[in-house]
């Protein structure tokens, strides 16, 4: 089983539709959670941290769900520049490394 | 202010052949980082550094080598290329933070192909 897991997609969804990925995470040990935004043949990116209580930044909206080990992504009022593969992360800081478990990723395109 | 850069950008090997990849960064990180990305896999941790002078292994270190001799550099070898390491190698690198939300900063990628 992965350690992180994420439906692959793709989300095809209209410019200004709503959407929302789900991820679930294996290891209760984890502690800090991300979604990073990648777009085609580029590295990753930050999108955002994903606090306990929820965050919002714009139109995206980031839940931790730690009971039920999940974390959510909403995108609202999508635009053609969120078509990207978003990427799930959980980090466990017990090892000492710090090192990012990614999960595979959802790929979304906003179609015009 | 480059950030995190990685040389070279693509290369071809033939099976047997070795190579290193260099990772390079200049905002005086301490923790430096290699992952492999293939499709339909997200990114696994190949093998990290904390600090000058140290490696340890990661989650798929087999067929791969690295050396931390500065603190800006972090290489990645490998010996006898095989077909399996077709990937893209990202680096990254992130400073030890107090806060555990702290990130990690990705170089652009190698796009590898052992033939």
């Amino acid at each position: 089983r992965k350690e992180v897991e994420q439906d692959p997609g793709p989300f095809n969804v209209p410019e200004g539709a709503t959407v929302a990925f789900n991820c679930t995470y294996s290891n209760s040990a984890s502690q800090s959670f991300f979604w990073y935004r990648q777009d085609c043949r580029k590295e990753p990116k930050l999108l955002m941290s994903v606090y306990s209580s929820g965050n919002e930044d714009g139109r995206f909206t980031a839940q931790l769900n730690r009971a039920s080990q999940y974390i959510s992504l909403l995108i609202r009022d999508s635009k053609l520049s969120d078509s990207a593969t978003y990427l799930c992360v959980a980090t466990t800081h017990a090892t000492g490394r710090r090192a990012l478990t990614f999960g595979s990723g959802t790929r979304l395109q906003v179609q015009p | 202010n480059a950030g995190v850069t990685q040389t070279p950008k693509f290369r071809v090997l033939k099976t047997g052949q070795s190579m290193t990849l260099l990772c390079a960064q200049d905002m005086n990180h301490e923790y430096m980082y290699w992952y492999r990305q293939d499709p339909g896999m997200g990114l696994r941790l190949i093998h990290y550094s904390v600090g000058e002078g140290t490696t340890a292994k990661g989650e798929v270190p087999d067929g791969y080598n690295v050396s931390r001799l500065k603190k800006q550099n972090f290489l990645l070898g490998l010996e006898s290329a095989a077909p399996s390491q077709t990937s893209v190698y990202f680096c990254a690198s992130r400073p030890t933070g107090t806060t555990f939300l702290d990130t990690q900063y990705f170089g652009p990628g190698t796009r590898l192909t052992v033939l």
